[in-house]
């Protein structure tokens, strides 16, 4: 079965600090892979997503992501975290039996210290 | 505002009791989904639907819930005979048929706590 894995529940980094949010994927064949993010009493919002291609995909508000399909991650990167981007994030994976249904991992809890 | 609508927000009903959420998607968009998520998890597909047809349903979808998007636009979610393992927040999303599957628009969601 298609899954992914995050490995941190909490990440603490301050303001102006490069941050990073890990994610493992377990798929078989050549994945699809996205990032979403949940701010508090908001609805869930797309960042970015992995299909083929180049391995460093750039998302929304300055966010992108970096595919390594030896080390099977697709880690969450920003160069200068901002307050603002305090919030929850997932990444999913298509369902092996459906495109149409997604996978979420647990979340990570980012925390931007000012 | 033209994102995807849920209401109510938030439901607070007795164990037993019947609850119902509804789902106003972007309008031009003809798949809509319907996620469960509980505190501490990522959310968990329930069901699917491309117009009015239902597609997918997972095997989390119990004989007790039940979901129609009846004129291929707004969708329900009932719920019957609710439990206290019920509670959790119901997100509903939308897309276009012709996008690849994972960009999703999610509504606000709508909390159900059964008491």
């Amino acid at each position: 079965a298609q899954s992914v894995a995050q490995p941190e529940d909490q990440v603490n980094v301050a303001e102006g600090n490069p941050l990073t949010v890990k994610c493992t994927y377990s798929v078989s064949g050549n994945p699809y892979l996205f990032w979403y993010v949940q701010y508090p009493n908001r609805g869930l919002q797309f960042l970015l997503k992995y299909i083929t291609g180049d391995n460093l995909v750039k998302g929304s508000y300055g966010f992108e992501a970096e595919f390594n399909k030896s080390q099977t991650s697709f880690h969450l990167k920003k160069p200068s975290a901002l307050v603002s981007d305090s919030a929850l994030y997932f990444c999913a994976v298509p369902y092996s039996g459906s495109a149409r249904q997604l996978t979420f991992g647990s979340g990570t809890q980012l925390t931007v210290l000012p | 505002d033209t994102g995807v609508s849920q209401n109510p927000r938030h439901k607070i009903t007795k164990r037993g009791q019947n609850v119902t959420f509804r789902c106003d998607p972007i309008s031009e968009h003809n798949r809509l989904y319907w996620y469960r998520q509980t505190l501490g998890q990522g959310p968990e597909f329930l069901t699917y639907f491309q117009n009015e047809a239902q597609l997918e349903k997972s095997r989390l979808l119990s004989d007790r819930f039940s979901a129609e998007r009846p004129k291929g636009s707004f969708s329900t979610l009932e719920i019957q005979r609710t439990e206290q393992g019920d509670s959790a927040m119901y997100l509903c999303a939308s897309s276009l048929a012709r996008v690849i599957a994972g960009e999703l628009f999610f509504g606000e969601g709508s909390r159900l706590t059964v008491l």
